[in-house]
């Protein structure tokens, strides 16, 4: 059971540039979510997904795009990469959106836009 | 505005206890999470509170006071091990996860 897969794990980009962060899990959830991670903040929500087909901004979703075609995968776009983007992204995966609502990440893929 | 504050860095010695608290104000309150995440890597729950009152699991303890927008997370018999950032998260109304910075704990020997 891998839990959740993401790739690739480092990634240097030149401004401007495009790439596709993947996320993969395996535990059937419905529900994941793509985070971004900076030195000193917390954790901030880019794009979520309730299922299948269906996709919702987050608190800081500009600059990014996410599809959800299957249950399994949900893929983070970044168009034009420009040095804010540099960071740490973490997707998670949880199998409900109630309060008890325990994520699972991915290891991270770090970021650096130059 | 919805604030988590947490500690940004604690010192404590192996074997001993430590107290990382966390306060909030969110709009709505539907539980509250504790999370530990090592240096580079991914953050992995520890503990989660929806009523007052503390819930202990082995050498770790979660707190909260709703009244008082307050948790804390009590650590006891610290290992080297420990040494880590510790992520406070409060869902909101909305279920929406809110984030704290994180408190990176430094255990010495």
């Amino acid at each position: 059971n891998a839990g959740v897969t993401q790739t690739p794990k480092f990634r240097i980009l030149k401004i401007g540039q495009s790439m596709t962060l993947q996320c993969t899990q395996d535990m059937n959830h419905n529900y994941m979510y793509w985070y971004r991670q900076d030195p000193g903040m917390g954790l901030k929500l880019i794009y979520y997904s309730v299922g299948a087909g269906i996709t919702d901004k987050g608190e800081v979703p500009n600059g990014y795009n996410v599809s959800r075609s299957t249950t399994e995968d949900f893929p983070l776009r970044l168009e034009l990469a420009a040095p804010s983007q540099t960071s740490v992204y973490f997707c998670a995966s949880s199998q409900d959106l109630s309060g008890a609502n325990v994520l699972t990440f991915g290891a991270g893929s770090r970021l650096t836009v130059l | 505005g919805q604030n988590i504050d947490q500690p940004t860095e604690m010192t404590a010695t192996e074997g001993a206890i430590v107290q990382i608290n966390c306060t909030y104000q969110t709009s709505g309150f539907n539980g509250l999470f504790w999370y530990q995440q090592h240096a580079g890597e991914a953050p992995t729950f520890l503990s989660y509170n929806v009523l007052d009152g503390l819930e202990e699991k082995g050498r770790f303890s979660s707190f909260l006071s709703r009244s008082k927008g307050y948790s804390y997370l009590l650590l006891k018999e610290l290992q080297m091990k420990d040494s880590a950032s510790y992520l406070c998260a409060v869902v909101d109304s909305n279920y929406q996860l809110i984030w704290g910075a994180g408190t990176k704990l430094i255990i010495k020997p």
